[in-house]
């Protein structure tokens, strides 16, 4: 079975761009959850979707979105990009009721 | 709010040998889940092994066993038999019952000495 797919791999962006990001999970998961680690800050919690719906948000301002789709597929989407906004975003999937996550193998972001 | 505490920033350990790393984490519920996570440098996050707080039993995978002390709030990782392979970042990861979210510490590097 394929694990987490996510897409770009890499990505370099000016500050003020908007940027969005993609997410297939594993076949069959229908939560998707994504996080922001950077150096100084960690792993953070950004939100969750469950079909369709964002069901849990992180402490992140509006800038930072997502959405799911009827297939599971999720994306994030960051507007007006900053400076801070760098980091390796993660994105992880699981079955419905079921606790342990699966990692994709990120989208580095760059900001510049 | 879920705290996660990692002490060790790095550990080193002779290939081969024992390695325990220490997690302790704050939490006013009684149900939950706890996870260690491995990334190594290709920054795959990838899962070592999870404990679910119900079970009184040490969760054990191969070379990697926990020692969970829900009294103590305390979840340490012992692997076995260190490999090169067992080089990376380790995060020990806390995750309420029903709850998506998965709150981690900050980590604790380890390098395995050939």
């Amino acid at each position: 079975k394929a694990g987490v797919t996510q897409t770009p791999r890499y990505l370099i962006k000016t500050r003020g761009q908007q940027v969005t990001l993609s997410c297939s999970p594993i076949s069959g998961h229908r939560s998707v959850s994504w996080y922001q680690q950077t150096p100084g800050q960690g792993l953070q919690f950004l939100f969750e979707y469950f079909s369709e719906t964002q069901r849990n948000k992180g402490n992140f301002p509006g800038r930072f979105s997502g959405r799911q789709f009827s297939n599971s597929r999720s994306e994030m989407n960051v507007s007006t990009l900053e400076l801070g906004d760098s980091a390796l975003y993660l994105c992880a999937s699981s079955l419905v009721n079921e606790a342990t996550q699966y990692f994709g193998p990120g989208t580095r972001l760059t900001v510049l | 709010a879920q705290t996660v505490t990692q002490s060790q920033p790095e550990m080193s350990v002779q290939e081969a040998e024992t390695v325990t790393l220490s997690c302790t984490y704050d939490t006013s519920e009684s149900d939950y889940y706890l996870f260690w996570y491995k990334q190594p440098p290709s920054r795959q996050m990838i899962l070592v092994i999870r404990q679910e707080a119900y079970k009184q039993q040490n969760a054990t995978e191969n070379r990697f066993s926990v020692n969970f002390q829900k009294a103590a709030k305390s979840f340490s990782l012992k692997i076995s038999d260190s490999q090169l392979g067992d080089a990376a970042m380790y995060f020990c990861a806390y995750n309420d019952l029903g709850d998506e979210k998965l709150t981690f510490g900050t980590g604790t590097r380890l390098t395995i000495i050939p």
